[in-house]
């Protein structure tokens, strides 16, 4: 089955830097990749995802990368805010076929610091 | 908002007893999982159903049984809770209703302890 692995598990960073969380995957038939945040005592939110036939995908100051050769893919935030601090998983599946669902790297703590 | 309600949102249970927690969802979604979320461990997929009575395994399925009798309802039991068993769990559906697209959508979860 696939396995997902996500680096770093805990990155701070002051507010208004960049951050970036990165994750690959073992299976070579995987399409689509999701990023999720998860506030404290909230379920995860799906806020951007990427399909394999995609490099690239952005949405104002979040972007995801995707490199299908190396079988890795990372979340990109740019000028971070306070509101950005949370708990980030990467997962990965293959769509189109049946209902599998998602696997999850173990989620990175993102804390922005004043 | 996918329209999904977990009860009971907390619960405290002593080991060897049965737990069944709830997924309820409104809109005649065809996919629901069941995840558990546990420090250093992410989010692992526990069953699933892609239909009423169609259900299958998961990673961790071992010590949980799951009933899909209506559309709305998913339900997770725990025959005989263990200490292992706690963890927060999370109900997900697919807004796709023929082929799964991937995306899945969270209830708030369930906190479960198991003393």
């Amino acid at each position: 089955g696939e396995n997902v692995e996500q680096h770093p598990s805990t990155l701070s960073v002051q507010e208004g830097d960049s951050a970036v969380i990165k994750c690959t995957y073992s299976d070579s038939a995987s399409n689509y990749f999701p990023w999720y945040k998860q506030e404290l005592g909230k379920g995860p939110q799906l806020i951007i995802d990427i399909r394999s036939n995609v490099g690239e995908k952005k949405d104002q100051r979040i972007a995801v990368t995707l490199n299908k050769t190396a079988k890795h893919f990372s979340l990109h935030i740019t000028e971070t805010q306070p509101e950005d601090s949370a708990v980030y998983f990467c997962a990965a599946t293959f769509s189109g076929g049946g209902a599998d669902g998602l696997t999850f790297g173990k989620g990175t703590h993102l804390i922005i610091q004043p | 908002d996918a329209g999904i309600t977990q009860s009971p949102r907390h619960k405290v249970t002593e080991t060897g007893t049965p737990v069944t927690l709830r997924c309820h969802q409104t809109e005649n979604h065809r996919y629901m999982y069941w995840y558990r979320q546990d420090p250093g461990h992410g989010l692992r997929l526990i069953h699933y159903s892609y239909g009423v009575k169609d259900t299958d395994k998961g990673e961790v399925s071992d010590g949980y049984s799951v009933s899909r009798s209506k559309t709305e309802d998913f339900l997770l039991t725990l025959e005989s809770a263990t200490s292992s068993q706690t963890s927060v769990y999370f109900c997900a559906i697919s807004l796709a209703q023929v082929t799964n697209t991937g995306e899945l959508f969270f209830g708030e979860g369930s906190r479960l302890t198991v003393l």
